[in-house]
């Protein structure tokens, strides 16, 4: 069945430093794939999004780009800040699935970034 | 603020009683969906209503139903609780059945 396997957590950086959280995904279909975040307190938010292989979703410094030969996902942003500290989940949604629609969410990687 | 409404914030319980959760998607979204966030589970998606229909169902137990109403808004009523159903209680919507999800900021269901 469909499924997402993202790194283990937590990640913890300084300031300015570089990211990647690897996330990769099993599918029958042609998934979407997402980036959610969730800040502390709060409901989960679209980072980012890419629907087709090959494609590279953007959004606040963040990047991640649809790998079909490898099945991958990372998400990546090159120097975080104090307020990315959040959990990151990468998420599929296969529209050719029975459950159209639904979302299939990696276990989440928790992120924290030091002054 | 995603526009996704759910109520309550935070809700106490004792085992063996019955709760329900609310939900108000977007205006506009015919698409509700409900998710259980847990320490051990991770999200796990629960069940799908499009325009009043459940359309998809994933790991919902059978002590917890749900149903979406004419005017689209959604409720989960879980009942029979035991200790293991503390969660956070996503829910979400979107205009369709393929279309982007926004999320709500969740009910935390603590059972005593």
């Amino acid at each position: 069945g469909d499924s997402v396997t993202q790194m283990e957590g937590p990640v913890t950086l300084s300031e300015e430093a570089c990211l990647t959280i690897n996330c990769t995904y099993t599918a029958t279909g042609y998934p979407s794939l997402f980036w959610y975040v969730q800040y502390p307190g709060e409901g989960l938010q679209l980072l980012l999004k890419a629907t087709k292989a090959d494609d590279k979703g953007s959004n606040k410094g963040f990047e991640a780009t649809y790998r079909k030969e490898t099945t991958s996902f990372h998400l990546e942003k090159g120097s975080v800040q104090v307020s990315d500290s959040a959990v990151y989940f990468c998420a599929l949604s296969d529209p050719r699935g029975s459950t159209l629609g639904r979302l299939y969410f990696g276990r989440g990687t928790q992120l924290t970034v030091w002054p | 603020d995603s526009g996704v409404t759910q109520t309550p914030k935070h809700l106490i319980t004792a085992t063996g009683q019955r709760v329900t959760l609310r939900c108000s998607p977007r205006s506009g979204d015919l698409s509700v969906y409900w998710y259980q966030q847990s320490l051990d589970q991770g999200l796990q998606f629960l069940i799908q209503y499009y325009n009043g229909e459940e359309r998809a169902k994933g790991n919902i137990l059978e002590r917890f139903s749900a149903q979406q109403f004419p005017d689209l808004h959604s409720e989960l009523n879980l009942s029979s609780l035991e200790l293991g159903d503390s969660a956070l209680y996503f829910c979400a919507s979107s205009e369709g059945l393929n279309t982007e999800a926004f999320f709500g900021q969740g009910t935390r269901l603590t059972v005593v």
